[in-house]
């Protein structure tokens, strides 16, 4: 299994721009989220889904939307790029069988820089 | 607003000696806690996870333990190796999916 992949691995993006961060996981996970990290910040989530068709806004959602139309793929969609957004973005999955007493798994990340 | 924080934001270990790194909870309804390890340009990995019911938890090399009484999670490393070198997260989970609130991060330096 290639577990949770995300592409691109980079991109600079100028202000106002807009662009889809990719994120497919191949271990038929239920729950998918996405989270920003800044530098010397924790992990913050963005949005998550628990199954297709169900999306969720999560502590930062605003300037971001996301759709989950299948199981495998959680893209991203970033509509008018600000420099605040500037930041790695992780893509994560995890099964759902444990409820919410279980370990997510997390993409490289997509490094984003917006000017 | 409650948070998930850790002491030192560097350590920096001998090889061959243990780590010992700490975190610190605020949220007394979380009964689920994860550490992961970042190495450089990756995304976390998964380590070890305890459950609140749970007082401690070993793994290969790696312990967690859990202090409820004083909200203080820790996790040991034993023999630490130059392919430990890493920020550690912890997170918690309080309930909910997207209730999971990790700290900022140690960043654990192994010289050789």
């Amino acid at each position: 299994n290639a577990g949770v992949t995300q592409t691109p691995k980079f991109r600079i993006l100028k202000i106002g721009q807009s662009m889809t961060l990719q994120c497919a996981q191949d271990m038929n996970h239920n729950y998918m989220y996405w989270y920003r990290q800044d530098p010397g910040m924790g992990l913050k989530l963005i949005y998550y889904s628990v199954g297709a068709g169900i999306t969720d806004k999560g502590e930062v959602p605003n300037g971001y939307n996301v759709s989950r139309s299948t199981t495998e793929y959680f893209p991203l969609r970033l509509e008018l790029a600000a420099p605040s957004q500037t930041s790695v973005y992780f893509c994560a999955s995890s099964s759902g069988l444990a409820g919410m007493l279980e370990t997510q798994y997390f993409g490289p990340g997509t490094r984003l820089l917006v000017l | 607003g409650e948070s998930v924080g850790l002491h030192l934001p560097t350590l920096s270990v001998q090889e061959g000696d243990n780590s010992i790194i700490n975190c610190a909870y605020s949220n007394s309804a979380s009964d689920y806690f994860i550490w992961y390890k970042q190495e450089s340009g990756k995304g976390p990995q998964f380590i070890i996870d305890i459950r609140s019911n749970m007082d401690k938890r070993q793994g290969q090399r790696v312990t967690v333990l859990l202090n409820k009484t004083v909200k203080h999670l820790s996790l040991q490393i034993a023999a630490t190796q130059p392919g430990d070198s890493a920020v550690y997260f912890c997170a918690e989970n309080s309930g909910g999916y997207q209730k999971v609130t990790f700290g900022t991060g140690t960043k654990l330096q192994v010289i050789p």
